[in-house]
């Protein structure tokens, strides 16, 4: 299993231009999110989606949209791209709404290896 | 508000045992995660407490005192591998609320 996958790596954008970061996962999970991570600020929920063809927005969804049209994806776009969106974005996903299930496994989440995204 | 608060960053030596302190004020509680991220790596699932009290794995522990709203990772026989950043999350309404992280460095 390669679990969770992003493409691209690394990408450097103008301000003004558009882009969709993907995110594929073959764990069958339901729960999917998109995070974004900029030193002293920690990771932080932009939007996430608990099935397909659901989403809703996290702490900090201005200026991205999501959509999930198949399960295994979850796209993140950005319309018009600014410098304060220069970031590491980390997409993560996980098999329930809970932090543990009835038998005593843990529904943790598990990232893709992130994007590092340069906006001039 | 939420508010998760970590050391921003520890140093410790090669063998020795370190603890890393997370306290939290969230609006509501279903559990507390701690992550291991290495630099420009993905955070990576350590533990979860749900239950008051000491969850070990190996040389990681982990402590929840939910009254307190305080929790501890214990690192045990530190080795130079264990240099990473260490996340405190808690897990609310199905969503990760994650601290700054806590910057750790092993030294010999």
């Amino acid at each position: 299993n390669a679990g969770v996958t992003q493409t691209p790596k690394f990408r450097v954008l103008k301000t003004g231009q558009s882009m969709t970061l993907l995110c594929a996962q073959d764990m069958n999970h339901e729960y999917m999110y998109w995070y974004r991570q900029d030193p002293g600020m920690g990771l932080r929920l932009i939007h996430y989606s608990v099935g397909e063809g659901t989403t809703a927005k996290g702490e900090v969804p201005d200026g991205y949209n999501v959509s999930r049209l198949k399960k295994q994806n979850f796209l993140l776009g950005l319309e018009s791209a600014a410098p304060s969106q220069t970031s590491v974005y980390f997409c993560a996903s996980s098999y329930s709404w809970e932090g543990s299930s009835i038998y005593g496994s843990y529904n943790e989440q598990f990232f893709g290896p992130g994007t590092r995204l340069t906006v001039l | 508000g939420q508010n998760i608060d970590q050391p921003t960053e520890m140093t410790a030596t090669e063998g020795a045992i370190v603890q890393i302190n997370c306290t939290y004020q969230t609006s509501g509680f279903n559990g507390l995660f701690w992550y291991q991220q290495h630099a420009g790596e993905a955070p990576t699932f350590l533990s979860y407490n749900v239950l008051d009290g000491l969850e070990e794995k190996g040389r990681f522990s982990s402590f929840l005192s939910r009254s307190k709203g305080y929790s501890y990772l214990l690192l045990k026989e530190l080795q130079m591998k264990d240099s990473a950043s260490y996340l405190c999350a808690v897990f609310e309404g199905g969503k990760l609320i994650f601290g700054q992280g806590t910057e750790l460095s092993v030294k010999p």
